[in-house]
């Protein structure tokens, strides 16, 4: 049962410290979504990827926020310094996806991040 | 500018009676649109998706879509809703870019 896998589930930390989530595509799918959700802000898209090459970041703040896919098995999202104001659940997605197409998206169970 | 409004935060429905939460868009083109459901302390789910055909579309747990392309709207509904369907229900649009509503909040009481 192919599934996108999401690391850690929660996560506690305090101002200051950085933070690295992790997300596992499911093989074969070409295109990776990092989105953001609060319950102020809704779902927010932070970042996304197509075959490993960055597409859009316009979502992320520039100074703290950093993502990557050093291979087509793992995506990560890195935050540094983190802040209160970070946290919120963090959810990683991967779809097949190509110029005027796109299959459904399969999200994994997101990373909650609290910054105390 | 391309958007998608979910206009009800929250629909509240007894179990037993059909429901219906809405969708609209402002895209152009033809796009694809989907339905998606967020349990509690879950990732979304797909629940559906039109692209071209038939505009009633049949999906996941029971749960269909009417899409209409005079009124832009695209939706979800089921004729029986069950106390489990109460969840967070997301419509989306992808016309070379994938486009959010904010959310709608069901609840399903008893």
């Amino acid at each position: 049962d192919a599934r996108v896998t999401q690391t850690p589930r929660h996560k506690v930390t305090e101002m200051g410290q950085e933070v690295t989530m992790r997300c596992q595509p499911i093989l074969g799918h070409n295109t990776v979504f990092w989105y953001r959700q609060t319950m102020m802000q809704g779902l927010e898209l932070l970042a996304y990827f197509r075959n490993r090459a960055p597409l859009d970041d316009s979502g992320m703040p520039k100074d703290r926020f950093s993502a990557e896919m050093p291979d087509a098995t793992l995506a990560t999202l890195k935050i540094q310094p983190s802040e209160p104001r970070d946290s919120a659940v963090y959810f990683c997605a991967s779809v097949t996806q190509r110029e005027g197409y796109t299959g459904e998206l399969f999200f994994g169970e997101g990373s909650r991040l609290t910054v105390l | 500018a391309q958007s998608v409004a979910q206009p009800e935060d929250q629909v509240n429905v007894a179990e037993g009676n059909p429901l219906t939460v809405k969708c609209t868009y402002s895209v152009s083109g033809n796009p694809y649109l989907f339905w998606y459901v967020q349990y509690p302390n879950r990732g979304l789910q797909f629940l559906l998706k039109y692209i071209t055909g038939d505009n009633l579309v049949k999906g996941s747990y029971g749960f269909e879509a009417e899409f209409n392309k005079s009124q832009t709207s695209f939706h979800l509904k089921k004729p029986s809703a069950l106390v489990s369907d109460s969840a967070l229900y997301f419509c989306a649009v992808y016309n070379y870019q994938l486009i959010w509503g904010a959310g709608t909040k069901l609840i399903i009481k008893p």
